[in-house]
């Protein structure tokens, strides 16, 4: 069966600092995989997918950054935080026979 | 440009009675997708409706959706405890891989 994972679950991290989430998808090949971000009390706004990859799309010009490295890898980078990057971050990954999404744990970033 | 609406973005309810969640969407789609999401976690994946006149049930919820109206319903039977959570829709939008998502029912059922 397949199975999500993101790392790590919490950070608090200072502003200006660097910050790398890693999200790992097991049990299917060649997924399509999301970042997605959810304010305190929001909704989720979609910041990048991948369909391949190499392959990158960002939905919001912002300071993150996305890379797919191997087949079942997305990380979400940034060189520098900002307060407003606070939030929770949600990995998933594309079923494709339905395409339901499907979601990791999260990871829950405050920058102060 | 694809959009989803929710209503109410906000329900508090009794135990025991009966409600319903709408999603609309404005243009065709024959995909969508209910989700729940308790406080603090993940989002989970409650009912995939894929075709005009789809009915799901899952205890007390059931979902169903009409792609002519382009209007699905989460309904709630006799509203337990254990259901207070945030809802959310969402609707395929496969010209570029994505799930167009609703705000999310926040929903609290009181004892």
């Amino acid at each position: 069966s397949q199975t999500i994972h993101q790392w790590p679950a919490t950070l608090v991290q200072p502003v200006g600092s660097p910050l790398s989430l890693e999200c790992t998808v097991e049990g299917t090949s060649n997924p399509n995989l999301y970042w997605y971000r959810q304010a305190a009390g929001r909704g989720l706004q979609l910041l990048f997918y991948s369909v391949g990859i190499g392959q990158i799309s960002s939905e919001v010009p912002q300071n993150l950054s996305a890379s797919r490295p191997q087949d079942r890898q997305f990380i979400l980078s940034s060189k520098k935080l900002l307060l407003s990057d606070s939030g929770f971050y949600l990995c998933a990954w594309r079923g494709q026979n339905t395409g339901e999404l499907f979601f990791g744990e999260g990871s829950r970033l405050t920058v102060l | 440009e694809l959009k989803v609406e929710q209503n109410p973005l906000f329900l508090s309810m009794q135990e025991g009675k009966n409600y319903t969640i709408y999603c609309n969407y404005s243009t065709t789609s024959d995909r969508l997708y209910w989700y729940r999401q308790d406080p603090g976690k993940s989002l989970e994946s409650l009912f995939v409706l894929l075709s005009n006149g789809a009915v799901k049930q899952e205890g007390r919820l059931m979902a169903s959706l009409d792609t002519k109206a382009r209007l699905s319903t989460l309904h709630i039977t006799a509203a337990v405890h254990d259901l207070s959570a945030t809802y959310f829709c969402a609707v395929g939008d496969y010209s570029n891989y994505q799930l167009i998502w609703g705000a999310g029912t926040k929903l609290i059922i009181k004892p």
